[in-house]
């Protein structure tokens, strides 16, 4: 088991519909990450979170709305997805700096939106 | 162009296989290379970290060639349990450290 949890672990959400994405790091890491995995296509960095402060990514639709209250926990806010955001999310956690290399990723929660 | 390219397979092979993964990266400012491992419905998880010279980890070999931008990935006598995704990833810094991932080789081991 990796000590990177994420809830819920399945959603389905209408267009319209709010909700959150939750991740919690136990390994002491001060850098937190949120990616997007769709079907045959590569991890796609969204956010990146480095002692709580968040590093752009100006390539992820303003509906998809990070936040890090604390090196510990992480959460992604959506708002009127679209069903092409439908794929699953992984959160990972690293020492940041320049030991990011080994990330340590959560479970995913895999989306479908309707 | 992509910035990490891998061939998807799947790649069959049988129990005892040798299997030999490759990959390349456009990005000649690249600073570290791995190898992760993702299993069906799971996450990824790092295999192993790849150095210029060599490196061996077990029934595992990664290369490095910088000049040719290419990776690879050698599994000796491979076993049902190496049944999965293989991730070819590179480090970079544009503003921060990030990891780019390519889309996966997957890999069957058969009986």
């Amino acid at each position: 088991e990796t000590g990177v949890t994420q809830t819920p672990r399945h959603l389905v959400m209408g267009m319209t519909n709010k909700k959150s994405l939750k991740c919690e790091q136990h390994l002491g890491h001060n850098a937190m990450y949120w990616y997007k995995q769709s079907a045959k296509k590569p991890l796609e960095l969204m956010f990146v979170y480095s002692l709580e402060e968040r590093v752009e990514n100006n390539s992820v639709p303003s509906r998809f709305s990070p936040e890090c209250p604390n090196s510990s926990h992480l959460f992604l806010h959506l708002h009127t997805l679209q069903p092409e955001d439908s794929a699953l999310y992984l959160c990972a956690s690293s020492q940041g700096g320049d030991r990011v290399d080994e990330q340590f990723f959560g479970p995913g929660t895999r989306l479908t939106v309707l | 162009r992509k910035e990490v390219e891998q061939d998807p397979g799947p790649f069959n092979v049988p129990e005892g296989a040798t299997v030999a993964f490759n990959c390349t990266y456009s990005n000649s400012a690249s600073q570290s290379f791995f190898w992760y491992r993702q299993d069906c419905r799971k996450e990824p998880k790092l295999l192993m970290s790849v150095y210029s010279s060599g490196n061996e980890d077990g029934r595992f070999t990664a290369q490095l060639n910088r000049a040719s931008q290419y990776i690879s990935l050698l599994i000796r006598d491979s076993k049902l349990s190496d049944s999965a995704t293989y991730l070819c990833v590179v480090r970079l810094y544009t503003g921060f450290q990030k990891l780019v991932f390519g889309t996966g080789t997957r890999l069957l081991v058969s009986p």
